[in-house]
């Protein structure tokens, strides 16, 4: 069973920092690519990062470029998003995400909320 | 960045009713377009990949159609677990984009 678990939300203060970890199993996560997705509260979704399978393909939003960077470890099945610089309006649920054959977003973790104030 | 323009942004139906939700793109991005079905409190759910393929597993009831710019979404007799919010997400380019979605509520 494919399985994709996020940790590491919790409340951060503007301006400070936080790492979120997706543990992947059930598949061989080093053939996909993966996506972080984010929801604000009462919002729709919205895309904020990609990786490559192997790592070397990296996009942002705009809304997060030059403070969010998205990482994988293969040998842990796991992958990262190191959000630095956190603003109130980056308050949200974040999701990780597969992206598998014709790009589509096919398996999604339940999400890690991620609350900024002060 | 590619925008994608979801219609209506609510709808009202019923039980065995038969809805469409459209996705426009703001530029040709030929069939690189998904539909996701998200209900309160839960992840996002794949329904169609390519602008017409049927996920695995989903109910014939959905289908996708559209290329180009112009995409919808068709349920063809809403069954009670169908009401939820629908989002169209392109994948031709990055940024990805979502569609504002479209809240099915039950008249």
């Amino acid at each position: 069973e494919v399985q994709l678990v996020e940790s590491g939300g919790g409340l951060v203060q503007p301006g400070g920092s936080l790492r979120l970890s997706c543990a992947a199993s059930g598949f061989t996560f080093n053939s996909y690519e993966m996506n972080w997705v984010r929801q604000a509260p009462g919002k729709g979704l919205e895309w904020v990062s990609y990786i490559s399978a192997s790592g070397s393909a990296i996009y942002y939003a705009d809304s997060v470029k030059g403070r969010f960077i998205i990482s994988r470890d293969n040998t842990k099945n796991s992958l990262y998003l190191q959000m630095n610089s956190l603003r109130v309006e980056d308050t949200a649920v974040y999701y990780c995400a597969t992206e598998g054959g014709y790009d589509r977003f096919e398996y999604w973790g339940q999400g890690t909320l991620v609350p900024v104030s002060s | 960045a590619i925008q994608m323009t979801q219609s209506p942004s609510s709808l009202s139906a019923s039980v065995g009713d038969r809805v469409t939700i459209t996705c426009r793109a703001s530029q040709d991005i030929r069939t690189d377009l998904s539909w996701y079905q998200q209900k309160p409190g839960k992840a996002p759910k794949l329904l169609i990949y390519d602008a017409s393929r049927l996920q695995s597993g989903v109910p014939s009831r959905f289908t996708g159609s559209g290329s180009g710019t112009d995409f919808t979404l068709t349920i063809s007799s809403l069954q009670p677990e169908d009401f939820a919010t629908y989002y169209c997400l392109q994948d031709y380019s990055f940024p990805r984009t979502f569609g504002q979605g479209t809240r099915l509520e039950i008249k």
